[in-house]
């Protein structure tokens, strides 16, 4: 059984479209997360999500928008795509994280490769 | 600013060598200090270490926290090809009431039969 799951695997879209990556845990975790990957490799947190309740928010502009509408379930919608928006889009959930994130690994899902032209 | 320094960047070596891969933290609230190993997807998990002079084991690789030079080492011995991969390291910092992980920019580590 996939622990987390994400959707879809590859995404090739123009510029100033509109685009969303669904993701799914079914680890019973309550806290689920968004990476973003650079080409570079360096994954850096975009949001997270405490029992639906948004609890990180980093410096990303306000064309992408997380949505939990349940706490199996991130998604994340992404308006007027820019060439600067391609990068691989990691979920990932744990344990807690407001009681003691700090004690538990993260499990990542398989990545959604986005490609902006 | 909270920085996560991994070094080498890079590395190549022969199978059967022994590899030592570093990570240094500046951070203002620390809690936690993680390993993770991504090969072509996602990262998965290798080690949780939050007190200073614990060897963490698995298999061939081992990891250490000092947490009084701010640092941390990840040992991997008799290397594999199949250890090829990009090793990162990642830091739980509070924020808040909440943590979050900051992670390194990796370091990707080649093995050659």
């Amino acid at each position: 059984d996939t622990a987390v799951s994400q959707t879809p695997k590859y995404l090739v879209t123009q510029m100033g479209n509109d685009k969303s990556i669904k993701c799914e845990q079914n680890l019973g975790h309550d806290t689920m997360y968004w990476y973003k990957q650079d080409s570079k490799k360096f994954l850096k947190i975009m949001f997270s999500y405490n029992n639906k309740e948004l609890i990180i928010n980093e410096t990303v502009p306000n064309r992408f928008s997380p949505k939990s509408p349940d706490k199996a379930h991130l998604n994340l919608h992404i308006n007027s795509l820019e060439l600067g928006d391609s990068a691989v889009y990691f979920c990932a959930s744990s344990q807690d994280a407001s009681g003691g994130a700090y004690s538990y690994e993260q499990y990542f899902g398989p990545g959604t490769r986005l490609t902006v032209t | 600013e909270d920085k996560v320094v991994q070094s080498p960047l890079s590395l190549v070596v022969h199978e059967g060598d022994t590899v030592t891969l570093n990570c240094s933290y500046e951070v203002t609230n620390f809690r936690s200090l993680l390993w993770y190993k991504q090969e072509k997807k996602a990262p998965t998990f290798l080690f949780m270490l939050t007190s200073s002079g614990i060897e963490k084991k698995s298999g061939r690789l081992s990891s250490i926290l000092d947490k009084k030079e701010l640092f941390s080492i990840l040992n991997i011995t008799a290397t594999q090809t199949g250890d090829s991969a990009i090793y990162l390291c990642a830091v739980y910092i509070r924020l808040g009431s909440n943590y979050k992980l900051t992670f390194g920019k990796g370091t990707l580590l080649t093995v050659n039969p």
